[in-house]
């Protein structure tokens, strides 16, 4: 089982351009989050998405961010026009599906550190 | 929503000694929560969890203490090593039903731990 994969694992854009970040969750999966940490700061969620489905969009900033988790291939979180307040890690975790309990653990991949120059 | 407070936001300790963490939580209704452990650089790392549904746990040398009335959980560490040093990630949730998954997360402990 390959985990949480993520990529790129660094990506450095310019203010104004648009970054991609993708997300593979674990084998048997369909449960995708993502999350942003700033420096020295705990993670925030952003976003909480299934296949083809966003769950829970409560952390995601209005304007600039989407995600999407297709029916194949990758979870991705996009940014728009980015600023130099977006350089931060993003992290994406996934959980199996669950139909009723309680949590199961939440896998983090290894982050995609976005600096915007 | 779910606010989670995190103390001390550093710590260090002589090799061998114990070191705890606190947590408070705002919103009764969570009953999931983790610790993560991250070292620099590197993702974030389950090391331990407890549900709502028991008082206390205990893997080895890490153990954790909920107190649903007061709203605050702990971890403890005892005879720290230097790999333990990293920061420590409290965090809490709802679970069941179908419904989100989302962690709210303290603001993190580094700790150190001195040979």
């Amino acid at each position: 089982n390959a985990g949480v994969m993520q990529n790129p694992r660094h990506l450095v854009r310019r203010r104004g351009q648009e970054a991609r970040l993708r997300c593979s969750p674990m084998k048997g999966h369909s449960h995708v989050y993502w999350y942003r940490q700033l420096p020295e700061e705990g993670l925030k969620f952003m976003v909480y998405l299934q296949k083809e489905n966003i769950i829970d969009e409560s952390g995601m900033p209005k304007e600039r961010f989407s995600a999407e988790f297709p029916k194949e291939g990758p979870s991705i979180l996009r940014i728009q026009q980015v600023v130099r307040g977006d350089s931060a890690a993003y992290f994406c975790a996934s959980s199996p599906s669950r139909g009723q309990g309680f949590n199961t653990e939440a896998f983090f991949g290894q982050g995609t550190r976005l600096t915007v120059v | 929503g779910e606010n989670v407070e995190q103390h001390p936001s550093t710590l260090s300790v002589q090799e061998g000694d114990s070191a705890v963490i606190k947590c408070t939580y705002s919103d009764s209704a969570s009953n999931y929560f983790p610790w993560y452990k991250q070292e620099l650089g590197k993702r974030p790392q389950l090391i331990i969890d407890i549900r709502s549904n028991v008082g206390e746990k205990k893997d080895q040398r890490i153990a954790v203490t909920l107190n649903k009335t007061a709203k605050h959980f702990s971890l403890h560490i005892t005879e720290t090593q230097p790999e333990d040093s990293a920061v420590y990630f409290c965090a809490a949730s709802r679970a069941g039903g179908g419904s989100n998954y989302k962690l709210t997360f303290g603001k993190g402990t580094l700790l150190t731990v001195n040979p």
